[in-house]
């Protein structure tokens, strides 16, 4: 079973709109963290966004914020006021066994990726 | 600037020839990581390293080989690169497992003719 699931291959937004980008993911790890990257046509990755299992707020950073749902295992990315440079792929991504005596050595399990569009 | 550098970033192979990709990093960090981006299937987890003289295999490992001698660079090799290996290749590393700042190379775009 995908541990990540980004169901949006592509997502289209007009410009100054609020876009929710989706996010499902599947562990049996209680400590877990799940991140979002963003990669402009230019190929770097950009950290924008992380959101712990057990932290009690949704994360927020500037125009970003993560709806996080746990009991529906979603963390789906919240792009408030979109500009022409977020048009970009957007990643979901986990990270597991983050709790005392983890073993996933910091591994990152990544989404398919979702394409924004930004319209003027 | 402190950061992850991979080289090169560009190069073209013939099926069979082998090649090495190498990523260096200033920041002092334990893990390091390789990643393949390849459409459609986000970024893969090929091999990686917790200190210096250590590697495992991520999700898929078949076809590269790596070495990290020194706690700085995490060599990717191919040792007979197929088409199937053009691919764009990530660079990653960070402190510790529970820390969440990870920093990425600018990657190594692959073709394999």
């Amino acid at each position: 079973a995908q541990k990540i699931t980004q169901t949006q291959p592509g997502m289209f937004v007009q410009e100054k709109e609020a876009v929710t980008l989706d996010c499902t993911y599947d562990t049996s790890d209680p400590s877990y963290g799940l991140f979002w990257y963003k990669q402009p046509s230019s190929g770097e990755m950009i950290f924008l966004i992380y959101q712990g299992s057990y932290d009690q707020q949704n994360a927020t950073e500037g125009r970003y914020s993560l709806n996080f749902q746990k009991a529906r295992k979603s963390a789906n990315l919240v792009i408030s006021a979109s500009q022409l440079g977020d048009s970009a792929m957007y990643f979901c991504a986990m990270r597991e066994g983050v709790g005392a005596g983890g073993t996933s050595y910091g591994k990152l399990t990544f989404g398919q990726g979702t394409i924004l569009t930004v319209h003027p | 600037n402190a950061g992850v550098t991979q080289t090169p970033k560009f190069r073209v192979l013939k099926t069979g020839q082998s090649m090495t990709l190498l990523c260096a990093q200033d920041m002092n960090h334990e893990y390091m990581y390789w990643y393949r981006q390849d459409p459609g299937m986000g970024l893969r987890l090929i091999h990686y390293s917790v200190g210096e003289g250590t590697t495992a295999k991520g999700e898929v490992p078949d076809g590269y080989n790596v070495s990290r001698l020194k706690k700085q660079n995490f060599l990717l090799g191919l040792e007979s690169a197929a088409p199937s290996q053009t691919s764009v290749y990530f660079c990653a590393s960070t402190q510790d497992r529970v820390n969440y700042g990870y920093t990425f190379g600018s990657g190594t775009r692959l073709t394999v003719v």
